[in-house]
């Protein structure tokens, strides 16, 4: 069946260095993927997005790699700051569905 | 700011009572998604509307749950009879344009008892 999952559940880095965050999917007609940040007590965070035209996108210290073959995608943090301690969710889509499917959330601590 | 406002933020209330929770988007968007989150699990899809339209309810939404969007702008989602296990954090997001890009609100707290 449809499914987005995460493979570690809690990811621990010290401050300065890079992070990445695994992501499997299993719907092979999935084509969005959008990376979020959730805080405790607060909403979902848009941090980046990746279209399944593109192997790689980057933003503001964080880069998506999307790989099709093996239906995984990656979240890769740039020298993680403390602010970046959070649960990351994936999220995937495919055209024509409007509902995002979400995994189950990495957490990321940031030891100082 | 994602241009989301919900409220209220937290409510705490005895299993058997109704509650509604309200989303103001910043602005007429014309998609706005409601899903639930459960503790340490990603959030789940809900229901969306299209302007005033309901497009889509997940089997999730039993028939004790009940959303609006009567003029296109704000929303509403009511719980009739709560149980405990419809505690949750109940998120609302704007879709920007057409891209599918989702922006949430920083959540409803429901706390049945």
């Amino acid at each position: 069946g449809e499914s987005v999952g995460l493979h570690l559940p809690t990811l621990s880095v010290q401050e300065g260095d890079n992070s990445i965050i695994n992501c499997a999917y299993s719907n092979s007609a999935s084509d969005y993927f959008i990376w979020y940040k959730q805080e405790s007590g607060k909403g979902p965070q848009f941090i980046i997005d990746i279209r399944s035209n593109m192997d790689k996108r980057q933003g503001q210290r964080v880069t998506v790699l999307l790989n099709k073959t093996v239906k995984h995608l990656s979240l890769q943090i740039a020298a993680t700051q403390p602010g970046d301690s959070a649960v990351y969710f994936c999220a995937e889509n495919y055209t024509g569905r409007r509902a995002l499917t979400f995994g189950s959330g990495t957490r990321l601590q940031v030891q100082p | 700011d994602t241009g989301v406002s919900q409220n209220p933020r937290h409510k705490i209330t005895k299993r058997g009572q109704n509650v509604t929770f309200r989303c103001d988007p910043i602005s007429e968007h014309n998609r706005l998604y409601w899903y639930r989150q459960t503790l340490g699990q990603g959030p789940e899809f809900l229901t969306y509307f299209q302007n005033e339209a309901q497009l889509e309810k997940s089997r999730l939404l039993s028939d004790r749950f009940s959303a609006e969007r009567p003029k296109g702008s704000f929303s509403t989602l009511e719980i009739q009879r709560t149980e405990q296990g419809d505690s949750a954090m109940y998120l609302c997001a704007r879709e920007e344009g057409n891209t599918g890009e989702l922006f949430f609100g920083e959540g409803s707290r429901l706390t049945v008892l």
